[in-house]
């Protein structure tokens, strides 16, 4: 299968700054990314998706000047979590598709805020 | 509200015995239906899916899954498992083919030897 790729898979940052994370469809060319988030022993709740070349599509609830989502390529799209809080620390995973195919999940990125 | 539904949080069993975990989506008119899996340390992977004709879909590695539209359900089976299956499980749908997913809480399934 296709793999997707998140870099950092751990961060911390201090509360206050702003931390980027990536994700990279390695082996194919992917039209459309998600990125979700998923809490402890908790289900993954989609936080928006993005088109290449388009501005991504937020959820209900997310707030789009927090979460900074950015699908440059067709391979490369990232979110940065401006202004961390501790309430932002959660487990963070993108999935990214080609076309009429199935998204592929990347390994997730845990983000801790002190 | 739209919402996916797992009864098992949480589920543990031996080698062999087989498993079966409950999906339930309160979507109306037609939905795909998905089961993943994430092994420990890993990321989620497709096990089956569910976009129309034979309501019994088999998946890798064993798996099936049921749906019925009369319950809307989509409930996963193994009839028997292995120490290799412990995972957490995740049912998930989408209105729109590939398209954004909602997921079920999860099932954390542990097969002791």
């Amino acid at each position: 299968g296709a793999v997707v790729s998140q870099h950092p898979s751990w961060v911390i940052c201090k509360s206050g700054t702003s931390v980027k994370i990536e994700c990279r469809s390695l082996d194919f060319q992917a039209t459309t990314m998600f990125w979700y988030r998923q809490f402890p022993k908790q289900s993954l709740m989609l936080m928006a998706t993005s088109n290449e070349g388009s501005k991504a599509t937020y959820e209900q609830g997310v707030e789009k000047d927090k979460f900074l989502i950015n699908h440059a390529s067709l391979t490369l799209s990232t979110l940065t979590v401006t202004s961390a809080h501790p309430e932002d620390s959660s487990f963070y995973i993108c999935s990214a598709r080609a076309p009429g195919d199935e998204q592929y999940f990347g390994p997730g990125t845990r983000l801790t805020v002190t | 509200a739209q919402s996916v539904s797992q009864h098992n949080h949480h589920v543990i069993l031996s080698e062999a015995a087989s498993l079966e975990l409950g999906c339930n989506y309160s979507y109306g008119g037609t939905v795909n239906l998905f089961w993943y899996v994430q092994y420990p340390g890993q990321h989620l992977q497709l096990l089956l899916k569910y976009f129309s004709g034979d309501p019994l879909v088999k998946g890798i590695k064993g798996f099936e899954a049921e749906f019925i539209k009369s319950k809307f359900s989509f409930n996963l089976r193994k009839p028997s498992v292995q120490w290799s299956d412990t995972a957490e499980y995740f049912c998930a749908v989408t209105k729109d083919s590939w398209g954004k997913l909602q997921f079920g809480a999860g099932t954390q399934v542990v097969v002791t030897p």
